[in-house]
């Protein structure tokens, strides 16, 4: 069974550029996650979307965005690009019946970098 | 708030030793789950271990294990037997309902 696909794994913008990010769950899962990444801040919870439907939102400013398609893939969507956005975007997908173990099963993720 | 504290940034074991990375969270609820996650260098994030917060015993895979303390709110890793793969980032979460609950990460070195 293939794992979580996330492409692109690298890119670079510059600030006030926009990038959308894309993420293939694994075959079966219908929730999938995003988080952000930043070196001693840990994972930083982006978004959550089930069937389509954003089920939870961190707390994160609305140029973050994101969707999900009836396929399951989703993507995410930063507008405006600032500096500190600048990081590893991970994507992580379930099967995410609630309750549930809901063990999350990531990928590799995209790694931004904003000049 | 819910939170997760991981308090060693950094650790270090020597080849075929024991390492505890501590852990410790914040939260109201009585159910939900707790998890140790492995980060390797430039390589995607895998489950370590999992455990129930309603079960009493200790999660055990192999060379890891955990101790859980529900009153402390404490969830430490225990990995015995350390070798050169184990070096990695350990991220240590907790999900509540449908919501995971990450803290910043313990790098851990592996001395041969």
């Amino acid at each position: 069974k293939a794992g979580v696909t996330q492409t692109p794994r690298y890119l670079i913008k510059t600030r006030g550029q926009q990038v959308t990010l894309s993420c293939s769950p694994i075959s079966g899962h219908r929730s999938v996650s995003w988080y952000q990444q930043t070196p001693g801040q840990g994972l930083q919870f982006l978004f959550e979307y089930f069937s389509e439907t954003q089920r939870n939102k961190g707390n994160f400013p609305g140029r973050f965005s994101g969707r999900q398609f009836s396929n399951s893939r989703s993507e995410m969507n930063v507008s405006t690009l600032e500096l500190g956005d600048s990081a590893l975007y991970l994507c992580a997908s379930s099967l995410g019946q609630v309750p549930g173990t809901g063990e999350l099963f990531f990928g590799e993720g995209s790694r931004l970098t904003v000049l | 708030a819910q939170t997760v504290t991981q308090s060693q940034p950094e650790m270090s074991v020597q080849e075929a030793e024991t390492v505890t990375l501590s852990c410790t969270y914040d939260t109201s609820e009585s159910d939900y789950y707790l998890f140790w996650y492995k980060q390797p260098p430039s390589r995607q994030m895998i489950l370590v271990i999992r455990q129930e917060a309603y079960k009493q015993q200790n999660a055990t895979e192999n060379r890891f294990s955990v101790n859980f303390q529900k009153a402390a709110k404490s969830f430490s890793l225990k990995i015995s037997d350390s070798q050169l793969g184990d070096a990695a980032m350990y991220f240590c979460a907790y999900r509540i309902v449908g919501q995971f609950y990450f803290g910043t990460g313990t790098s851990l070195t592996v001395i041969p």
